[in-house]
C-alpha cells in the first residue's frame, strides 16, 4: 500500500494558476473515480477540499477544480489567495474499502 | 452541527498501553464510518483503518495490523483507538474523521498528539 506520488512543493503568485498532480497505479487512482483532496494548513486537521475527483463539497471555492486522466488526478486552483497557502494531500480508494493517501504537497503562495 | 472532539495530549512511556477518544455529536453515529489517521512530526497523513459504529466491522490498513485496535461505545457516540504496547515510533497526531459515501472523510477531530518516550 504505496503513498500516491506528489510533487513535494508547488508555488505561484497571487492571482494565477497552479496545478497539484497525485499519480498512482491501476489499483488505486487508475481504477476508480473515488480521489479526494484534503487541504491542511499549519497546525490544523485537514480539510476535505474535493471528492469523487471533482466534487466540491459544500462551502469550497469554486476556485477549486478536480480532474483525472489515467492514473493521474489534479488539484487546480486558479485564482491563487495567501490563505491558499498550505499542505495538500490527495487520496484514492484502493480495495475493500481501503484508502491511501498522498504522500503531500505544500504550496506556496509568492 | 456536526462535532468530532478528540482527547487531549498525552504522554507515555514505550511499553504502556492507551486508548483515545473520538467523541461525536450532531448525525446518528451509527449511520456513517469512523476513521483514524495517523501523521507522524512533519510527515504526510496515513490512512490506519475504519470501524463500521453499527456493528465494530473493521477495516485496517496492513501497515498497521496487529499495533492498533478500534472500538466503539454507541451508548455515548464515541470511537476509540487503542494500542496495547506503545513503542517511540507511535509519536504522532492522530486524528478521527467520519467517512460518508463514496469514503470520503468530510468532518475531522481536532487531533490527539501522543508522545512515547523513555
Amino acid at each position: 500500500q504505496s503513498a500516491l506520488t506528489q510533487p513535494a512543493s508547488v508555488s505561484g503568485p497571487p492571482g494565477q494558476s497552479i496545478t497539484i498532480s497525485c499519480t498512482g497505479t491501476s489499483s488505486d487512482v487508475g481504477g476508480y473515480n473515488y480521489v479526494s483532496w484534503y487541504q491542511q494548513h499549519p497546525g490544523k486537521a485537514p480539510r476535505l477540499t474535493l471528492y469523487d475527483v471533482n466534487r466540491r463539497p459544500s462551502g469550497v471555492s469554486i476556485r477549486f477544480s478536480g480532474s483525472k486522466s489515467g492514473l493521474s488526478a489534479s488539484l487546480t486552483i486558479s485564482g491563487l489567495q495567501a490563505d491558499d497557502e498550505a499542505e495538500y494531500f490527495c487520496a484514492s480508494f484502493i480495495s475493500s474499502a481501503r484508502w491511501v493517501f498522498g504522500g503531500g504537497t505544500k504550496l506556496t503562495v509568492l | 452541527e456536526v462535532q468530532l472532539v478528540q482527547s487531549g495530549t498525552e504522554v507515555k512511556k514505550p511499553g504502556e498501553s492507551l486508548k483515545i477518544s473520538c467523541k461525536t455529536s450532531g448525525y446518528s453515529f451509527t449511520t456513517c464510518w469512523i476513521g483514524w489517521v495517523r501523521q507522524m512530526p512533519g510527515k504526510g497523513l496515513e490512512w490506519m483503518g475504519i470501524i463500521n459504529p453499527g456493528d465494530s466491522d473493521t477495516r485496517i490498513n496492513p501497515s498497521f495490523q496487529g499495533q492498533v485496535s478500534f472500538s466503539v461505545d454507541k451508548s455515548i457516540n464515541t470511537a476509540y483507538l487503542h494500542w496495547s504496547s506503545l513503542k517511540a515510533s507511535d509519536t504522532a497526531m492522530y486524528y478521527c474523521a467520519r467517512q460518508v459515501d463514496g469514503g470520503r472523510f468530510d468532518y475531522w477531530g481536532q487531533g490527539t498528539l501522543v508522545t512515547v518516550s523513555s
